[in-house]
């Protein structure tokens, strides 16, 4: 049971760059979700789904994208690449249930130069 | 909506000492209680849980006690240990018209020392 795997671990971007980040889960969970976390700050909340074709936005979603096709993934996508999106990011799941935590990836740690 | 003020940090302790971490929630309903620890260069772990008023979830020698009256979800432990060493979040959960989210403090850090 691999739970939540995102990739990649790290990546460099230059400014003005694109990319994909991607996260799946194999335990079937309707909700899903993308954090960022800053020195600070703590958890922030991206974009989040709570099913397939279902998503929405959270607390800081400029400058990011979802889609969420498969009930197994939810990739982020940067649009144009800014060092303000320097942060460490995390994908989590979750039935959409009371009582059921989250489920978190490990990480993917993102500089934008 | 829901929303988590926990302990500022950070918080160094020696090795056998007792802690708490403080955490208050504000929130409509009645959600469920978290605690994660996240270790140094890792993604967040579920460290314990509690779903309605007077639970006490416990795991690893960690304990917290759902209080609904004081709305809070305070962290024990009696004797830390140096891999305790993390930071820790409180979380309290939302669930409602077909959606589930976590509101999660700011962490709080803690260094135990030998």
């Amino acid at each position: 049971n691999a739970g939540v795997t995102q990739t990649p671990k790290f990546q460099v971007l230059k400014t003005g760059q694109s990319m994909t980040l991607q996260c799946a889960q194999d335990m079937n969970h309707e909700y899903m979700s993308w954090y960022r976390q800053d020195p600070g700050m703590g958890l922030r909340l991206i974009h989040y789904s709570v099913g397939a074709g279902i998503t929405d936005q959270g607390e800081v979603p400029n400058g990011y994208n979802v889609s969420r096709s498969t009930t197994e993934d939810f990739p982020l996508r940067l649009l144009s690449a800014a060092p303000s999106q320097t942060s460490v990011y995390f994908c989590a799941s979750s039935p959409v249930r009371q009582g059921y935590g989250y489920t978190f990836g490990s990480g993917t740690r993102l500089t934008v130069v | 909506g829901n929303s988590v003020t926990q302990m500022e940090g950070p918080v160094t302790l020696s090795e056998e000492a007792f802690l708490t971490i403080n955490c208050t929630y504000t929130a409509t309903g009645y959600p469920s209680l978290f605690w994660y620890v996240q270790y140094p260069g890792e993604g967040l772990q579920l460290l314990l849980k509690a779903t309605k008023a007077d639970d006490k979830g416990s795991n690893k020698g960690f304990e917290a006690t759902y209080r609904k009256e004081t709305t809070s979800f305070h962290l024990e432990k009696g004797s830390v240990q140096v891999s305790d060493s993390a930071v820790y979040f409180c979380g309290t959960s939302y669930s409602g018209a077909g959606s589930y989210q976590l509101t999660f403090g700011k962490g709080t850090k803690l260094s135990v020392i030998p």
